[in-house]
């Protein structure tokens, strides 16, 4: 089944690191992506990270992969206000269909 | 100046009348996509084309037809617009799978439906 589980809300305290959680349920996905929105803009893409990897860093970005628990992580180190978005994991199936989380609102307070 | 492009961004219309959204990119790839975001929904894809004869339906197929003019055009058609359409809209793309099948979203279309 596709299924992309993430928990809502996240809040955390400016230079502090953040870490969203997603779930997915499809061991066929060959790529896994982290996207960011901001208020009344488009999806950006973050990062993503190949199937057969299991952590990759850019920058203030770690993503971390477990295929066999099906948990992809973001963590985001020294975290600032311009951070604050909401966070989609997605992951890539069959004929590229990209199946998306509901999205983690990250709320980083001064 | 922005590789996919949406228009109109806002767009508030009454029940029953026929809306096209529309939807051009500049970075040259061959597939492309619409989907609709609800909040708590997260995206769901509503079409997708992988050239330009080639259509398919997504998950919330129902309501919309499409329109692949171009490589570079997609346009997304509501024949009778009804209130639970109301939603942001986004298009994406994609380049022809092997170079990490990333796909790249537009900015959005706020649709209203009253």
């Amino acid at each position: 089944g596709e299924d992309v589980e993430q928990s809502l809300f996240l809040s955390v305290r400016e230079g502090d690191s953040s870490v969203i959680n997603c779930t997915y349920t499809d061991s066929s996905s060959t790529y896994l992506y982290w996207y960011k929105q901001e208020p009344g803009a488009g999806l950006q893409l973050l990062t993503y990270i190949f199937s057969n990897m299991d952590m990759k860093q850019d920058q203030r970005l770690t993503v971390l992969l477990n295929k066999k628990d099906k948990h992809l992580s973001l963590r985001i180190a020294d975290t600032q206000t311009g951070d604050s978005a909401i966070y989609f994991c997605a992951e890539i199936i069959r004929f590229q269909k990209l199946v998306f989380g509901t999205g983690t609102r990250l709320l980083v307070s001064p | 100046d922005a590789d996919v492009t949406q228009t109109p961004r806002n767009r508030i219309t009454k029940t029953g009348k026929r809306i096209m959204l529309e939807c051009s990119q500049t970075k040259g790839h061959d597939r492309m996509y619409w989907y609709r975001q609800d909040p708590g929904l997260g995206l769901r894809l509503i079409y997708y084309s992988f050239d330009v004869k080639d259509i398919n339906k997504g998950e919330i197929s129902d309501g919309y037809s499409v329109s692949r003019q171009a490589q570079a055009k997609f346009s997304l058609s509501l024949e009778s617009a009804i209130p639970n359409q109301t939603a942001l809209y986004f298009c994406a793309t994609s380049a022809v799978s092997g170079s990490s099948d990333t796909q790249y979203f537009g900015p959005g279309t706020r649709l209203t439906v009253l």
